[in-house]
């Protein structure tokens, strides 16, 4: 089955800097990567995605990068604000619809 | 936005009883939902699909006969935990697609309490 990797499991900021996370997957046949967001105790928000046929793709302080040659996909963060701290997750999936997600990185953007 | 929702949102049970949690799709329909836990501090591991009118698929690892998940209707999963253990204690997410390419919709959750 898939098997999602993700780096790094925390990462602390300054205000203002960018956050980079990064993941890796292994089966060649996942078609879509969402990033999802997680507060304590509450469902996954999803906050941006890309499908296998995409590169990159940009909203606002949010983009994502897709290398589906390599099997990596990244979340890049600009301009971190303190309300960015959570728990992040990426995500692949494949066959029937079923997600992988990889182990989460907690970030945490300093004042 | 599609709207999924969880009932209830937590429950704490005595130990070798059962529990069951709805997942309920409020504005469409889902032939499918999925079933994740998630530890804490942990990532969310799918255990099963739900699939309506026929019987779930379940993850390596997980025993079906321990987690019973019914798919009655199209808005509507239930998973039941049977004979909780208090290794049991989770957060029980579902999601279900939106139909519209590929995103899912995630329920807010239950937390489960085994003592």
């Amino acid at each position: 089955g898939e098997n999602v990797e993700q780096h790094p499991s925390t990462l602390s900021v300054q205000e203002g800097d960018s956050a980079v996370i990064k993941c890796t997957y292994s089966d060649s046949a996942s078609n879509y990567f969402p990033w999802y967001k997680q507060e304590l105790g509450k469902r996954p928000q999803l906050i941006i995605d890309i499908r296998s046929n995409v590169g990159e793709k940009k909203d606002q302080r949010i983009a994502v990068t897709l290398n589906k040659t390599a099997k990596h996909f990244s979340l890049h963060i600009t301009e971190t604000q303190p309300e960015d701290s959570a728990v992040y997750f990426c995500a692949a999936m494949g066959f029937a619809g079923k997600s992988t997600f990889g182990d989460g990185t907690t970030l945490t953007v300093k004042p | 936005g599609a709207v999924v929702s969880q009932h209830p949102s937590w429950v704490i049970c005595k130990s070798g009883t059962s529990v069951k949690i709805e997942c309920r799709s409020l504005d469409f329909q889902a032939t499918t939902m999925f079933w994740y836990r998630q530890f804490p501090k942990q990532s969310l591991m799918l255990m099963a699909t739900s699939n309506e009118g026929s019987k779930a698929t379940y993850e390596q690892g997980v025993e079906k006969d321990k987690f019973l998940i019914n798919h009655a209707s199209l808005t509507l999963s239930t998973l039941t935990v049977t004979s909780a253990h208090p290794e049991d204690s989770s957060f029980y997410i579902c999601s279900a697609p939106s139909g519209r390419a590929y995103e899912q919709y995630f329920g807010p959750g239950t937390r489960l309490t085994v003592t």
